[in-house]
């Protein structure tokens, strides 16, 4: 069964202090592995697409990364601003485009 | 480009009564999609439309469930008899046709449904 795999469910951090939020998946063939931020009562705002092992994206303090097995999300510096659910999900071949598979989410504090 | 939007944010309803959403996504994007989230879960895929066709619906979109999108453009859900278990946010999202173009899928910012 495709399952995608966010740890840890909450992440506290002082400001500036670095860190890294992990999402393990299992599917069938990974099509692209996304990353969404969400704030709440907000609907899940677009980061990043990965799409093949070793491939890297950065957006400010924010970089991704893939495995064959795993994504990390790699936060340097974090200020307050950053505080947010974030939000893993796999689109796995052999299914429809439209079946995205999220994981619970990691819901980051950053204390000033 | 105004992104994804929903209508209503926010719908109290009490149980056994028929609710309806709106969602109209981006003007150039012919796919669309329904996710329902419930609280501390991520997003669950329920259906999707290539411009009108409705092309999958998930088991959790049970027979009181409908979407429609006619005319390829805004879609609307409707949930009929609804029960308590039916509480969530319920999202919309929007692609071009190749999810792989930058930006992948857009999300609204949900309509958060709440039975009493």
């Amino acid at each position: 069964e495709d399952q995608v795999t966010q740890s840890p469910e909450a992440l506290r951090l002082q400001e500036g202090e670095s860190s890294s939020l992990n999402c393990s998946y299992t599917v069938s063939g990974l099509r692209g592995l996304f990353w969404y931020r969400q704030d709440p009562g907000k609907g899940p705002e677009f980061l990043f697409t990965l799409y093949s092992a070793g491939e890297e994206k950065e957006k400010e303090r924010l970089k991704a990364t893939l495995t064959k097995k795993e994504s990390f999300l790699h936060i340097t510096a974090p200020k307050p601003e950053d505080s947010a659910t974030y939000l893993c999900a796999a689109l796995p071949y052999g299914g429809s485009q439209g079946n995205l598979i999220f994981g619970k989410g990691t819901k980051l504090s950053v204390k000033p | 480009d105004t992104g994804v939007s929903q209508d209503p944010r926010h719908k109290i309803t009490k149980r056994g009564q028929n609710v309806t959403f709106r969602c109209d996504p981006i003007s150039e994007h012919n796919r669309l999609y329904w996710y329902r989230q419930t609280l501390g879960q991520g997003p669950e895929f329920l259906t999707y439309f290539q411009n009108e066709a409705q092309l999958e619906k998930s088991r959790l979109l049970s027979d009181r469930f409908s979407a429609e999108r006619p005319k390829g453009s805004f879609s609307t859900l409707e949930i009929q008899r609804t029960e308590q278990g039916d509480s969530a946010m319920y999202l919309c999202a929007s692609s071009p046709e190749w999810v792989g173009r930058p930006g992948g899928y857009t999300f609204g910012s949900g309509t958060r449904l709440t039975v009493v």
